[in-house]
């Protein structure tokens, strides 16, 4: 099975500016993640979709990031405006649901840099 | 809260030394803990889970419920094994914590 697609790769933008990072999941795959990696620090979890619904985003700092997944499948994760602490590596995963759920695939990631 | 904490940022052992890269988690639930690695331009994969007992690539982890511990075990290391190992604690909803990682480069 395909992975799961990210784009773009790398992304280097100023502070205040905006950016969007695109993900497409494993096909059938029902639950969507995106993850916030600082550089040397572990994923830290934005914001979780099952199907188009959010389950949690508790962790989506709102006056500034945005994620939607509207038809269930694609997801796209925005910030508007940027600060400089937001470099980091943005990952987004997929599951199955089920009983095999507890396995996230990740994408390759978008690497970030706000100067 | 839930917790997850790797003390060790970088382990740097020789090829054919038994390596152990330490978790300890914090969790008020019943624990679900998962090593996920991370080789050189690759992604992050699960390498494996506590409920299956299994050894993956000769990697082994024992949950200790007592000392709040998963630490991730190999007897001897090989240069393939050189990556960034995460340690991971599942809480309800399958949402994932990670430690902070640490980095083992095995020497030959």
């Amino acid at each position: 099975e395909a992975g799961v697609a990210q784009s773009p790769r790398y992304k280097i933008i100023e502070k205040r500016q905006s950016v969007a990072f695109w993900c497409n999941p494993i096909s059938g795959h029902a639950t969507l993640y995106w993850y916030q990696q600082i550089l040397g620090q572990g994923p830290k979890l934005l914001i979780q979709f099952q199907n188009n619904g959010v389950v949690d985003d508790s962790q989506l700092p709102k006056d500034r990031f945005s994620a939607e997944r509207l038809k269930g499948v694609d997801s796209t994760l925005k910030i508007q405006p940027a600060k400089l602490e937001d470099s980091a590596v943005y990952l987004c995963a997929s599951s199955r649901s089920g009983t095999d759920s507890y396995e996230q695939y990740f994408g390759p990631g978008t690497r970030l840099t706000v100067t | 809260a839930q917790r997850v904490t790797q003390p060790e940022k970088l382990l740097s052992v020789f090829k054919g030394a038994p390596v152990e890269l330490k978790c300890n988690y914090s969790y008020s639930g019943s624990p679900e803990l998962f090593w996920y690695v991370q080789y050189s331009r690759q992604r992050l994969q699960l390498l494996l889970r506590h409920i299956s007992r299994e050894s993956i690539k000769g990697f082994t982890a024992d949950l200790n419920k007592g000392e709040t511990s998963f630490h991730l075990k190999k007897p001897f290391a090989q240069e393939e094994d050189s990556a960034m190992y995460y340690c991971a604690l599942l809480r309800a909803g399958n949402m994932l914590t990670f430690g902070g990682g640490t980095r083992l480069m095995v020497k030959p």
